[in-house]
């Protein structure tokens, strides 16, 4: 199985704040690499997939870049809306996993 | 409008069985493959299973942690997806969610849309 391993685990942050969230492969997943944002009680949304590539819908603030095993999620100029938790997610090779989540707190 | 509404979650005892309902609209159902995803409480997500559209014979895959006691099936005459859940164990607790794969001709896609989730309670 390709574990998925995220950092941090939980972030602090402030609206108008640049983050960055990384996901770490235990192998290569070439760019099949997801990201989901997730508040609570509600199911995960897609906002990138490809690595980098933006979901219809979802604000330009949100990036996704990497290659292979190492990847990032940076959110330019936090909204309130944004604070939630973020995963990522490999669908290169079954079984799919996702990694174990960043909390996005102020 | 895509929408995807599970049914069916409740409490079983440990060993028992459960099938969960995933009634699905606003798209080709037949079109896309389609999966289980659930998420124990306050932890994170995972994969369940998978089947895959007519085109690929609606073959399926599944997680190493519910395989042989988990079955993903589908019916397209009622654009339903379902999860067959036998000898249940407590840590099977956990909402679940079905979601359908999106598709933009690669070959790979993650998870586009997801229902709001059911949750199953595996306790004696």
């Amino acid at each position: 199985d390709i574990q998925m391993t995220q950092s941090p685990s939980t972030l602090s942050a402030s609206v108008g704040d640049r983050v960055t969230i990384t996901c770490r492969g235990s192998q290569s997943v070439s760019s099949w690499l997801a990201w989901y944002q997730q508040k609570p009680g509600k199911a995960p949304k897609l906002l990138i997939y490809k690595a980098s590539s933006l979901q219809s819908g979802v604000p330009s603030r949100f990036s996704g870049s990497g290659f292979g095993t190492e990847f990032t999620l940076t959110i330019d100029s936090l909204q309130p809306d944004d604070f939630a938790t973020y995963y990522c997610q490999q669908y290169d090779n079954f079984p799919l996993t996702f990694g174990g989540g960043t909390k996005v707190e102020i | 409008e895509v929408q995807l509404v599970e049914s069916g979650g409740g409490l079983v005892q440990p060993g028992g069985s459960l099938i969960l309902s995933c009634a699905a609209s606003g798209f080709t159902f037949s079109d896309h493959y389609m999966d289980w995803v659930r998420q124990a409480p306050g932890k994170g997500l995972e994969w369940v299973g998978r089947t895959r559209n007519k085109a690929q014979s609606y073959t399926t895959e599944y997680a190493p942690s519910v395989k042989g006691r988990f079955t993903v099936s589908r019916d397209e005459s009622k654009q339903s997806l379902y999860l067959q859940m036998n000898s249940l164990k407590t840590e099977d607790t956990a909402v679940y969610y079905c979601t359908r794969r999106g598709d933009d001709g690669s070959g790979y896609f993650p998870f586009d849309y997801w229902g709001q989730g059911t949750l199953v309670t595996v306790s004696s």
